[in-house]
């Protein structure tokens, strides 16, 4: 079974620039995570959907950060503009959606804002 | 205070250890817990669910003490392919927000 797939793996950007993410979860998974990971820390979430509805984005800086999952399918995770402090790797995690799946990532976006 | 805290590390032990990770949670309500294992530079994957009654996967041992909030994982006969970074993650369970809150993890160095 494939996993979750991203892309680009690696991105490395000036500050102010704006960048894109892309994600394809696993098939048939209705939920889908955005996670943000700075080096030494936990995952963070910065959004969840359930099929191509929001279920949760309130740790999401919206002034920059924009996200969305149109068909309910793949998902693209924006910053415009970006800052210094946005380096980070950003998962992407797929679960089918019901009460105590595990959640599968994907090998991650690692982004290096100078 | 974070959701979930562990204790950074490193722990630094050797070959065929017995080693003890703890994490507390402030969140009191009903949530399942878990703990991952992210390997450097890789991305986290599902290590065990953790149950109040314990739970037994082979080396390794989960237990959660819902009455002082704290979430256990213990090692035995460490290997050196244990070596990585141990993520302890609440998911709340009545909710439809059921995304996995992590702790900043405890690195551990399996040492020959």
């Amino acid at each position: 079974e494939a996993g979750v797939a991203q892309s680009p793996r690696y991105k490395i950007i000036e500050k102010r620039q704006s960048v894109a993410f892309w994600c394809n979860p696993i098939s048939g998974h209705a939920t889908l995570y955005w996670y943000q990971q700075i080096l030494g820390q936990g995952p963070k979430l910065l959004i969840q959907f359930q099929n191509n509805g929001v279920v949760d984005d309130s740790q999401l800086p919206k002034d920059r950060f924009s996200a969305e999952r149109l068909k309910g399918v793949d998902s693209t995770l924006k910053i415009q503009p970006a800052k210094l402090e946005d380096s980070a790797v950003y998962l992407c995690a797929s679960s089918p959606g019901w009460l105590g799946t595990e959640a599968f990532f994907g090998q991650g976006t690692r982004l290096t804002v100078v | 205070r974070k959701e979930v805290e562990q204790d950074p590390g490193p722990f630094n032990v050797p070959e065929g250890a017995t080693v003890a990770f703890n994490c507390t949670y402030s969140n009191s309500a009903s949530q399942s817990f878990f703990w991952y294992r992210q390997d450097c530079r890789k991305e986290p994957k599902l290590l065990m669910s953790v149950y109040s009654s314990g739970n037994e996967d082979g080396r390794f041992t989960a237990q959660l003490n819902r009455a002082s909030q704290y979430i256990s994982l213990l090692i035995r006969d460490s290997k050196l392919s244990d070596s990585a970074t141990y993520l302890c993650v609440g998911r709340p369970m009545d909710t439809g927000r059921r995304a996995l809150t992590f702790g900043s993890g405890t690195r551990l160095q399996v040492q020959p």
